[in-house]
């Protein structure tokens, strides 16, 4: 199946530093890819899409200033976590589809961040 | 009320059971419907994907899809310990416009298949 990596796998910082959290799609381009963040024993909840060439569109209750994201290229999307704090501690894992209107997601690595 | 719904368990099955796993919605909208298998600390593995009702099989899985009742189930046959992990389900309402790959995940359930 489409391969994700996210780098890095973890990740521990200084509350008030940023951090930055990239997603690649190895062998298929995405123009769209997702971010999501998982709390422990929580499920997944979507934070912003990610667009080749455009802006990300942020989900309700996320902020676009403190969650930065930029989409590089076609296999390569970053989010930045700015004046991180305590509770911004999460997994953070990033999705593509393998094509084009394609409904099925591929799952990257996940990013474990700790803000100390 | 979320718009999935999904036991967290924890779920722990002898090695060789059948185990059944299940999700309800509440958005007659979704219309393709996906099972992932989560271990602990990793990201999510794409084990199924169907659209609309009916049945799917692969394997040991099959995935069950009743649209009337709202109703998703994933059967695994012969669980060994290697299947124990979180499953989710996700389920996406449309494959373009505004919803284009926002995929609505249960809470996921925690699966223990013991020797």
């Amino acid at each position: 199946g489409a391969v994700v990596s996210q780098h890095p796998s973890r990740v521990i910082c200084k509350s008030g530093t940023s951090v930055k959290i990239e997603c690649r799609s190895l062998d298929f381009q995405a123009t769209t890819m997702f971010w999501y963040r998982q709390f422990p024993k929580q499920s997944l909840m979507l934070m912003a899409t990610s667009n080749e060439g455009s802006k990300a569109t942020y989900e309700q209750g996320v902020e676009k200033d403190k969650f930065l994201i930029n989409h590089a290229s076609l296999t390569l999307s970053t989010l930045t976590v700015t004046s991180a704090h305590p509770e911004d501690s999460s997994f953070y894992i990033c999705s593509a589809p393998p094509s084009v209107g394609g409904e099925t997601q591929y799952f990257g690595p996940g990013t474990r961040l700790l803000v100390l | 009320q979320k718009e999935v719904e999904q036991d967290p368990g924890p779920l722990s099955v002898p090695e060789g059971a059948i185990v059944s796993l299940n999700c309800t919605y509440s958005n007659s909208a979704f219309q393709y419907f996906m099972w992932y298998r989560q271990y602990s600390r990793k990201g999510p593995e794409l084990l199924m994907y169907t659209y609309s009702s009916g049945n799917k099989e692969d394997g040991r899985f099959t995935a069950q899809v009743d649209k009337s009742s709202k109703y998703i189930s994933l059967f695994i046959r012969d669980s060994q310990p290697s299947d124990s992990a979180t499953y989710l389900c996700a389920m996406i309402p449309n494959a373009g416009g505004t919803s284009y790959g926002k995929l609505t995940f249960g809470q996921g359930t925690i699966l223990t298949v013991h020797p």
